[in-house]
């Protein structure tokens, strides 16, 4: 079993929609969580880094972290054809740099 | 505030070579870790330099290894190429605390034939 798991899609919506990515761990010790866009041969972008549980936003993005379930969420609102790309959930322990990601999920916008 | 910068961005070698790749993290950042991303394994943590020394190491073989300058740029060695080493390298650069918000380049596309 992978530490990580995540959904690779691909996940097909409308412009407009709100989006639900999400990821399951297996490793209570990850504490810090992120989500990371990646464009066709690009490197991946960080969207958002939370620490621990809780909610974050930041504009049409907000992250949900529920370590009790092991369990995070990334939400788009108003979903836009150029948030086409594959998203990434990454996490790690809090020290050192290593990070370990889900597989990413592919998400394609229709206009 | 300029980003991590890996070179070169393409690279062919032949299977037995060796290639060296490079990643100058983001200005003030002294964490600079390697990882490797392909279709099938998705990406897979190499290891990491934090003030000249290895701090971490994923599980992948002796062939690969690395290094850090005193100015944080880093570079990775792969020797003895094999077909199964095609694959985008990518740099990413942190402040090397605990916080480990972590940026990454562009990377480095490997095709070995």
């Amino acid at each position: 079993q992978k530490e990580v798991e995540q959904d690779p899609g691909p996940l097909s919506v409308p412009e407009g929609a709100i989006v639900s990515l999400n990821c399951t761990y297996s490793n209570s010790a990850f504490q810090y969580f992120m989500w990371y866009r990646q464009y066709s041969r690009k490197g991946p972008e960080l969207l958002m880094y939370t620490y621990s549980s809780g909610n974050k936003e930041d504009g049409r993005f907000t992250a949900q972290v529920d370590k009790s379930s092991k369990y995070i969420s990334l939400f788009i609102r108003d979903s836009q054809p150029s948030d086409s790309a594959t998203y990434l959930c990454a996490m790690s322990r809090g020290y050192g740099n290593k990070l370990v990601f889900g597989a990413g999920t592919i998400l394609r916008v229709k206009s | 505030k300029a980003g991590v910068t890996q070179t070169p961005r393409y690279l062919i070698k032949t299977r037995g070579q060796q290639v060296t790749l490079s990643c100058s993290p983001i200005s003030g950042h002294r964490s600079v870790s390697w990882y490797q991303q392909t279709p099938g394994q998705g990406l897979q943590f190499l290891f990491e330099y934090f003030s000249e020394t290895q701090r971490n190491k994923g599980n992948f073989p002796g062939r690969f290894s690395g290094r850090q300058f005193s100015n944080s740029r880093s570079e990775m060695n792969v020797s003895t190429l094999e077909l199964g080493d095609s694959a985008l390298y990518l740099c990413a650069s942190s402040l090397g605390d605990s916080n480990t918000e972590a940026f990454f380049g562009q990377g480095t596309r490997l095709t070995v034939v």
